[in-house]
């Protein structure tokens, strides 16, 4: 299975600020097809997961283009800038190149 | 527009089986793959298995054993049976959605199961 390993564990940041999460795989993320399949995912308190990015770098529907992925092979980046009130949850990283799923374990946000 | 909704038992007793059903609407589910995903109180999320568009499904081979998916699309259902459960099994159980994109896109508000006597 591949492991996603996610730090840190939790983050503080004023708001305004930025932050980066890192989140590298066990194991090369590309596709047989080419595609590289690292998404980010939100779960605000007491809510559902919401997807923010999908194939490393592109924004979900509607989300604010303040939060940019990036990355390639096993190391992957979630930046977020310009942080707001909202934004606090728990982050994890998923991959979906290879079954079974995997998620990483999760980055707190919390607003200093 | 999309949504999905969980259903079930809220309490299950040790060693019983657990049996959930996922509702679906906005979308089909001969062109969508539904997973469930699952996620202990105060912890992280655990994929569970998956009931792709064509009706092939795949498990977490640590829950194989246990698990089944199936569904009624005339119905618009995707069903979650899991036996043997035991007090670890107790957290929040998501059906989600993904297509091209490898990615969950939607997801249903969860639906909370305790496993206790």
């Amino acid at each position: 299975d591949v492991v996603m390993t996610q730090t840190p564990v939790s983050l503080s940041v004023s708001l305004g600020g930025q932050v980066s999460i890192s989140c590298r795989s066990s194991q090369s993320l590309v596709h047989n097809n080419g595609n590289t399949y690292l998404s980010w995912y939100l779960q605000k308190p007491g809510q559902s997961p919401q997807l923010l990015i999908y194939k490393v770098s592109n924004r979900f529907s509607g989300i604010s283009d303040r939060f940019s992925g990036s990355g390639s092979g096993t190391d992957f980046t979630l930046k977020i800038s310009r942080v707001e009130p909202d934004d606090l949850g728990v982050y994890y990283c998923g991959q979906g190149t290879q079954y079974p799923l995997t998620f990483g374990s999760g980055t707190k946000l919390e607003i200093k | 527009q999309v949504q999905l909704k969980e259903s079930g038992p809220g309490l299950v007793q040790p060693s019983q089986t657990l049996s959930l059903t996922c509702t679906v609407s906005g979308f089909s589910l001969t062109s969508y793959n539904v997973h469930w995903v699952r996620q202990p109180p105060g912890k992280g999320l655990e994929w569970m298995g998956r009931m792709r568009y064509n009706g092939d499904t795949s498990y977490n081979s640590a829950l194989k054993s246990r698990l089944s998916i199936s569904r009624d699309t005339s119905k618009n259902q995707v069903f979650l049976k899991m036996n043997s459960l035991q007090t670890d099994d107790t957290g929040t159980y998501y059906c989600t959605r993904d297509r091209t994109i490898a990615a969950m896109d939607a997801w249903g508000q969860g639906a909370s199961v305790t496993v206790s006597s």
